[in-house]
């Protein structure tokens, strides 16, 4: 199974700067999701970043504010622009592998540990 | 992309056998139904997959009833850590595939 770190871990940054997120992972993969998870909600899916093209983001979400980067097959960034403290949320990395054996093979997805962003 | 919906919160005891139920009602032919587990501070871990009638892991049990309009997953003999939120999540599972996060069951297990 993929192990995924994230940099940094937590920061609490002002308003109207950037913060950029790091994701690595130890193999390398071709999907690479980035989600927001505001504090007691659940998930939500800001962007599908392949390695070599642009990121496709999800309707909500747009790459003046959200830019991201996937230079390689291990590794992508996620830019959160001119925050405000609405972005105040956990950002989550995840990457697609394909577990099971045999005939019973699922596509399942591994998250990274979070980045929890405050902003003041 | 097919809703799901699930009840907001559940409360079970040590031992128990907890039984949670999703309904999709829009599942597509396409579609897999899979859960996944977060526990605070982490992020979601993957529990079981599974198209059509029962599918078995170490951890739990999926059943899928023939029009696959709803699923349940089953978790044998709960602890105290299995406390955490369960997602209901059904798409292609073809590469490529996006999650799309209900609101998920905040499953308490209590002593």
């Amino acid at each position: 199974s993929a192990v995924i770190s994230q940099k940094p871990s937590r920061d609490i940054c002002q308003r109207g700067t950037s913060l950029t997120i790091q994701c690595q992972v130890d193999s390398q993969v071709t999907m690479m999701f980035w989600y927001r998870q505001q504090p007691g909600q659940s998930l939500t899916l800001i962007a599908t970043a392949n390695q070599g093209s642009e990121a496709t983001y999800e309707s909500g979400f747009v790459i003046d504010k959200f830019p991201i980067s996937r230079p390689n097959l291990t590794f992508s960034t996620l830019t959160v622009s001119n925050m405000s403290p609405e972005d105040s949320s956990i950002y989550l990395c995840s990457v697609e592998e394909m577990g099971g054996t045999g005939t019973s093979l699922y596509n399942e997805q591994f998250f990274g540990p979070g980045t929890r962003l405050t902003v003041l | 992309l097919a809703k799901t919906t699930q009840p907001i919160s559940m409360d079970s005891y040590e031992g128990q056998e907890v039984n949670i139920t999703c309904s999709h009602n829009n599942i597509a032919t396409n579609d897999y139904i899979t859960w996944y587990q977060q526990f605070p501070s982490q992020g979601p871990r993957f529990i079981i997959q599974g198209y059509k009638t029962k599918v078995t892991n170490e951890v739990a049990s999926l059943f899928i009833p023939a029009d696959r309009k709803s699923s349940t997953l089953s978790l044998p003999r709960v602890s105290l850590s299995d406390t955490a939120v369960y997602y209901c999540l059904v798409g292609d599972s073809r590469a490529g595939y996006k999650l799309i996060f209900g609101s998920g069951t905040r499953l308490l297990v209590r002593p």
